[in-house]
């Protein structure tokens, strides 16, 4: 079956790390780039990163820059979004979407995950 | 960096009905845009890109149109599954994904 599959959100103080992962099936994964995509509660649609397919290029949000580090294992299908100096506003739904194509280009995303909540807060 | 404005932001329609959704761009995005549907607790589900093109498995009842600045989604009849939210998504500059910020259909 084709899916993606997020895991590692959870509660987190201010100031914290997290790491989630987003587990990749049905589709040859290093052929595609892969991004993180969040969503507050109650708001819209917020792009966070993008990883190439060889994941040898990333770009970050202004909002998340210096704090986030994305990266992926091809070998393990696996996406990576590590999570430092964590602030409230950074609570969120976070997805992981595949865009439809390999290189770090602007693109749409034809499959999501179901979304891992994070919760900043003391 | 590109604004996305949609528009209506609630749009209360009946089944069987047509719902035309709007999405405007700050500046031309040429045909660089993809639409969204999200239901409730779930992830959204991508329905048009390339401004026009149905993504796998969407019905024909869903047609996007539009280039430049202007664009719309319309789904010709309405079906029960169709009430959600709607969100526009621009992937012609960086920040590579400016979202609209969504259009909710409701049952009238």
């Amino acid at each position: 079956e084709v899916q993606l599959l997020e895991s590692g959100g959870g509660l987190v103080q201010p100031g914290g790390s997290l790491r989630l992962s987003c587990a990749a099936s049905g589709f040859f994964f290093s052929s595609y780039a892969m991004n993180w995509v969040r969503q507050a509660p109650g708001k819209g649609l917020e792009w966070v990163s993008v990883i190439s397919g060889s994941g040898g290029s990333t770009y970050y949000a202004d909002s998340v820059k210096g704090r986030f580090t994305l990266s992926r294992d091809n070998s393990k299908k696996m996406l990576y979004l590590q999570m430092s100096s964590l602030r409230a506003e950074d609570t969120a739904v976070y997805y992981c979407a595949r865009s439809m194509g390999a290189t770090i280009i602007p693109d749409a995303f034809d499959m999501w995950g179901q979304g891992t909540m994070v919760t900043v807060s003391s | 960096e590109i604004i996305m404005t949609q528009s209506p932001a609630t749009l209360s329609v009946s089944p069987g009905e047509r719902a035309t959704l709007s999405c405007r761009a700050s500046q031309s995005i040429s045909s660089n845009l993809a639409w969204y549907q999200q239901k409730p607790g779930q992830a959204p589900r991508l329905l048009i890109y390339g401004a026009s093109t149905r993504a796998t498995g969407i019905p024909a009842r869903f047609s996007g149109s539009g280039s430049g600045t202007e664009f719309t989604l319309t789904i010709s009849s309405l079906q029960s599954e169709d009430f959600a939210v709607y969100y526009c998504q621009q992937y012609n500059n960086w920040p590579p994904d400016s979202f609209g910020q969504g259009t909710k259909l409701d049952i009238k």
